[in-house]
């Protein structure tokens, strides 16, 4: 069964570096996602993709991320200055092969994010 | 703005005992709602969906607009059924959106034998 991939499980770099979390999600999909989850907190929304552009985003998502389908398989994360707060479980995930009246969305194993 | 809210962090039964993880949500609208869990070391998996009506596992959740609650149950707890569940709520609406998932914080359950 495919599934949603994620590369690389642990990712650790020092505070005001760039890092680029990347994502293959299933092919034929439509939807692409990225969610964050900090120790001991939820699960939050970050940003959608849809039709090769932003279709929302949250507040977390600021001028210092961005998303990007380069070549049709893969769907990145920048963050291009981390900071501390930045430390998290970052999941990606990929949904709607069809349009259908729900949108469910397969999850990647994700990336735990340590900003030193 | 949608919130979920899971008021147990953490939740411990034994075996063959039935289970509740509660749910509640707040919402304006018409909302979808979903459980996902992750096992141990496992990503994160959709569980079911309000809108199938279906039982995975044996667990059912029905949605309640009235109490405003999803809260998942099974009549007889397992040992396997140990792990995170997430109450999820997505927006209702177009069919042609990328709608994103509200999460709630979560439950620990723990099956004991």
């Amino acid at each position: 069964e495919p599934e949603v991939t994620q590369t690389p499980s642990h990712q650790v770099t020092q505070m005001g570096q760039e890092v680029i979390l990347r994502c293959v999600p299933i092919s034929n999909h439509l939807y692409f996602y990225w969610y964050r989850q900090i120790l001991g907190q939820k699960v939050e929304f970050l940003v959608s993709f849809y039709n090769n552009e932003i279709s929302e985003k949250s507040e977390i998502f600021d001028d210092q991320f961005s998303v990007e389908r380069p070549d049709g398989s893969n769907f990145t994360l920048k963050i291009r200055s981390t900071k501390l707060e930045d430390s998290a479980m970052y999941f990606c995930a990929s949904g709607g092969r069809l349009a259908t009246s729900y949108n469910e969305q397969f999850f990647g194993p994700g990336t735990r994010l340590t900003v030193l | 703005a949608q919130r979920v809210t899971q008021p147990e962090k953490l939740l411990s039964v034994f075996k063959g005992a039935p289970v509740e993880l509660k749910c509640n949500y707040s919402y304006s609208g018409s909302p979808e709602l979903f459980w996902y869990v992750q096992y141990s070391r496992q990503r994160l998996q959709l569980l079911l969906r309000h809108i199938s009506r279906e039982s995975i596992k044996g667990f059912t959740a029905d949605l309640n607009k009235g109490e405003t609650s999803f809260h998942l149950k099974k009549p007889f707890a397992q040992e396997e059924d140990s792990a995170m569940y997430y109450c999820a709520l997505q927006e209702g609406g177009d069919s042609g959106s990328a709608r994103q998932l509200t999460f709630g914080s979560g439950t620990q359950l723990t099956v004991l034998p």
